[in-house]
């Protein structure tokens, strides 16, 4: 079974250019959730998706971020236009959805670089 | 902020028990204890949870204390490949966008 998949692992840009981060959910999953992961912040959740809806996104910094989930097989975090605070690594996870103890399992990250 | 109080380091012997353990004395009736591990550079993995009985699973044993404001992950036999960040978590039922990674536990296997 394929786990959560995101690409790219690395992106490495330019400030001010546009960063687009992909995840792909485990086939069946009914919720999505963004995270990102810092030195100083540790593990943060930027924004949370069920059936393809956005339920919260408290958790996202600034207007310059925006995410999509157009099917349940596919999301994407848009960063624009990038700057060097956006370095971090960026997860995707994925669950279930529902029920009293769903469990999120998470993608392997995309480490965001912006010089 | 974390509802959890981790060490911030813990050593353990290849081959010997890793207990860790984690604080939750705010914990709510309605909230599972849930651990997470993250080896360098990967993201966190899945390990185990429960509510108030001790659970076991292939990889890890919980123990929660009858009062649940306490519990300890247990990897029985560690290996070096279990070196990593422990991360215990509290969340509620049906919240599910309420996982909130403190700094967890930075275990270190030794030879």
């Amino acid at each position: 079974d394929a786990g959560v998949i995101q690409s790219p692992r690395h992106e490495v840009t330019e400030m001010g250019q546009e960063v687009t981060l992909r995840c792909k959910p485990i086939s069946g999953h009914n919720s999505l959730f963004w995270y990102r992961q810092t030195m100083m912040r540790g593990l943060e959740l930027l924004i949370y998706f069920n059936n393809n809806v956005p339920i919260d996104d408290s958790g996202m910094p600034e207007d310059r971020f925006s995410a999509k989930m157009p099917n349940a097989s596919f999301s994407t975090l848009k960063i624009q236009p990038s700057e060097p605070r956006d370095s971090a690594v960026y997860f995707c996870a994925s669950s279930l959805g529902g029920g009293r103890t769903d469990t999120q399992y998470f993608g392997p990250g995309t480490r965001l670089t912006v010089l | 902020d974390a509802k959890t109080t981790q060490p911030p380091s813990m050593d353990c012997a290849e081959g010997r028990a890793a207990n860790l353990p984690c604080n939750h004395s705010t914990i709510s009736g309605n909230e599972y204890v849930y651990w997470y591990r993250q080896i360098h550079s990967q993201g966190p993995q899945y390990i185990i949870h429960g509510l108030k009985n001790n659970e076991t699973n292939e990889m890890a044993s919980l123990i929660i204390t009858e009062d649940r404001k306490s519990s300890t992950l247990i990897l029985p036999h560690a290996t070096l490949r279990d070196t990593a960040v422990y991360y215990c978590i509290v969340r509620a039922f049906y919240n599910n966008n309420d996982m909130r990674f403190g700094a967890g536990t930075r275990l270190t296997v030794k030879p």
